[in-house]
């Protein structure tokens, strides 16, 4: 599995855009970059995924560095329910491939 | 939107007692998993399960657990003789042909005393 790095924690005002940088240099070909979300209490929730290109959909956007060692989640108008640990996954694309989890960033959101 | 159950919430046992886990995975989705996560800690892989049997398992995953689909619809995760370091919040999760991403279920917390 493809070693990651997030920071520990990051902070981030309401209504702001927060930038959460993953970096995953050792990352195989074939790996997508999946994020996932922990909310207080609950099991963790699927964000985004992506290969090589930027993508967007209605939670985040996902920033994918030329060399796919590196990728940047984006929230862009951050609230207070998007205060969560997330965590950055590289994956292969098998459908049976497990997620392994590091500690993700702790994320807070200040009103 | 279609959820993952898992029930109860939260249970407590004797150490040594047997406990079994239940979940209800989206009814479409044909893999399922267990995942733990000790308090504090990272959220940890333990089995995956496919087409009625074991796929993949960790070392954690060792011979007092097991998985089983007694149906077409509960999967559920059986711990023969609880540890204290069993204490933990256990989060089953299904994944579904043609989709990208697992759905978690909302865990369940085990506290063994």
């Amino acid at each position: 599995d493809a070693k990651t790095t997030q920071p520990n924690s990051m902070e981030s005002n309401e209504e702001e855009p927060v930038h959460l940088p993953c970096n995953h240099s050792t990352i195989s070909g074939t790996d997508y970059i999946h994020w996932y979300r922990q909310l207080p209490s609950q099991g963790p929730e699927y964000v985004i995924h992506g290969l090589t290109s930027n993508v967007n959909n209605r939670m985040a956007s996902l920033a994918i560095a030329e060399d796919r060692k590196s990728s940047t989640l984006i929230l862009h108008r951050a609230t207070l329910r998007d205060a969560a640990v997330y965590y950055c996954i590289p994956r292969g694309g098998g459908s049976n491939y497990k997620l392994t989890f590091g500690k993700g960033t702790l994320l807070t959101v200040n009103p | 939107e279609p959820e993952v159950t898992q029930t109860p919430s939260h249970q407590v046992t004797q150490m040594g007692q047997e406990v079994i886990l239940r979940c209800v995975p989206i009814s479409n989705h044909l893999y399922f998993y267990w995942y733990r996560q000790i308090l504090g800690q990272k959220v940890e892989f333990l089995v995956s399960f496919y087409n009625n049997e074991i796929s993949e398992k960790s070392e954690i995953f060792d011979d007092q657990f097991s998985v089983e689909r007694p149906d077409g619809s509960n999967f559920t995760l059986k711990i023969r003789s609880t540890k204290l370091e069993d204490s933990a919040m256990y989060f089953c999760a299904s994944w579904g042909q043609g989709k990208v991403d697992y759905t978690f279920g909302s865990g369940t917390r085990l506290t063994v005393v």
